[in-house]
């Protein structure tokens, strides 16, 4: 079965610092893998994903994510984080084929990024 | 605002009771999924629609039921509510089926007491 992982529950980052949000995947075939950000009390927010191509792909609000297909990872990252940037991260991986499908997401891994 | 519309915002209702809720995708989105999100069970796909027709379903009970219109938009029907049926409730839309991104909704909050 298709899935993601996200190890860590908690990341802390001071403003400044460059942030990473751990993501896993174990998928058969080729991965379309996303990330999707959750401010309290709303709606997920697309943040970018990887469906073929480069391995860095940039996304919004200044975050990029690096696909490593022999460690099966797609990291997010961000060069300078911003206290504006704490949220819920999700990971999530696409399965179906070309005319249906769902995403599966991870557990969620919680940015905080302290002043 | 991701362009994609979910009423109620909150809904609080009974055990046993049935509610229904409603999602308005993007313009000229063909592709409607529901979500549901709980703190024991995370993020967990329902049922996706393209072009009104079913298209994959997840762990979606028997309880609950969905459909989409021909102007597209869906309604989730949930019935013989639980009190572990209460969640936050996303719909999502996108422009096909696959693998394009999806845009969320602001949710529905349902609390069954």
């Amino acid at each position: 079965a298709q899935s993601v992982a996200q190890p860590e529950d908690q990341v802390n980052v001071a403003e400044g610092n460059p942030l990473t949000v751990k993501c896993t995947y174990s998928v058969s075939g080729n991965p379309y893998l996303f990330w999707y950000v959750q401010y309290p009390n709303r709606g997920l927010q697309f943040l970018l994903k990887y469906i073929t191509g480069d391995n860095l792909v940039k996304g919004s609000y200044g975050f990029e994510a690096e696909f490593n297909k022999s460690q099966t990872s797609f990291h997010l990252k961000k060069p300078s984080a911003l206290v504006s940037d704490s949220a819920l991260y999700f990971c999530a991986v696409h399965t179906g084929g070309t005319s249906y499908g769902k995403l599966t997401f991870g557990q969620g891994t919680i940015l905080t990024v302290h002043p | 605002d991701s362009g994609v519309t979910q009423t109620p915002k909150h809904l609080i209702t009974a055990t046993g009771q049935r509610v229904t809720l409603r999602c308005s995708p993007r313009s000229g989105d063909l592709s409607v999924y529901w979500y549901q999100q709980s703190l024991d069970q995370g993020l967990q796909f329902l049922i996706q629609y393209y072009n009104g027709e079913e298209r994959a379903k997840g762990n979606i009970l028997e309880r609950f039921s969905a459909q989409q219109f021909p102007d597209l938009h869906s309604e989730l029907n949930l019935s013989s509510l639980e009190l572990g049926d209460s969640a936050l409730y996303f719909c999502a839309s996108s422009v096909g089926a696959a693998p394009y991104e999806q845009y969320f909704g602001p949710g529905t909050r349902l609390t069954v007491t």
